[in-house]
């Protein structure tokens, strides 16, 4: 049981570019979730996902699009990355267990934008 | 969804119990108390959650009075790998599984040895 799964760990972009982070569970969960966490800062919601096939905004969404075509997987793209997407990426499952309802976390994926 | 206030950062020293309060004046009825850790370069990590009274884990205790007002973490004789950011968050169960549950600044713990 991998938990939640994201790559790549680290990348650096240039302005202008578009990539994709992954993100994948193995906990069947049907509700997952995009952070960003800027430097001394908490985490804000980008896009979230109550189940396959639905996707709905978070706090910062502006820049970012999702989709979720499997319970497993919950890709974020980058459109045209600019120097203020430079965070942290978290993404999360959400489900019961350790005796509440919880939110699983990623590692995580440093995102550089020069 | 109700606003969280606690400490921005603590001091501890090794061995010590240490107590985080959080402020949730405007609780709702079917909002619960959820505490994660986060350590540098990792992501969150939850510790503990509750409705009311006393909720102890492995790790944990979480002290909830009875108006809900606030809620209070103790971590029992911290160790150097306690040093991390806590967040109290509040919301409805279910909330986290639509992504309402807004994480804040959080409270910076730093033990000593």
């Amino acid at each position: 049981n991998a938990g939640v799964t994201q790559t790549p760990k680290f990348q650096v972009l240039k302005t202008g570019q578009s990539m994709t982070l992954q993100c994948a569970q193995d906990m069947n969960h049907e509700y997952m979730s995009w952070y960003r966490q800027d430097p001394g800062m908490g985490l804000r919601l980008i896009h979230y996902s109550v189940g396959a096939g639905i996707t709905d905004q978070g706090e910062v969404p502006n820049g970012y699009n999702v989709s979720r075509s499997t319970t497993e997987d919950f890709p974020l793209r980058l459109l045209s990355a600019a120097p203020s997407q430079t965070s942290v990426y978290f993404c999360a499952s959400s489900g019961p267990g350790l005796g509440g309802e919880t939110q699983y976390f990623g590692p995580g994926t440093r995102l550089l934008v020069l | 969804l109700a606003k969280t206030t606690q400490p921005i950062s603590m001091d501890s020293y090794e061995g010590q119990e240490v107590n985080i309060t959080c402020s949730h004046n405007n609780i709702a009825t079917n909002d619960y108390i959820t505490w994660y850790q986060q350590f540098p370069s990792q992501g969150p990590r939850f510790i503990i959650q509750g409705y009311k009274t006393k909720v102890t884990n492995e790790v944990a205790s979480l002290f909830i009075p009875a108006d809900r007002k606030s809620s209070t973490l103790s971590l029992p004789r911290v160790s150097l790998s306690d040093t991390a950011v806590y967040y109290c968050l509040v919301g409805p169960w279910g909330s986290s599984n639509t992504g309402k549950l807004i994480f804040g600044q959080g409270t910076t713990l730093q033990v000593k040895p």
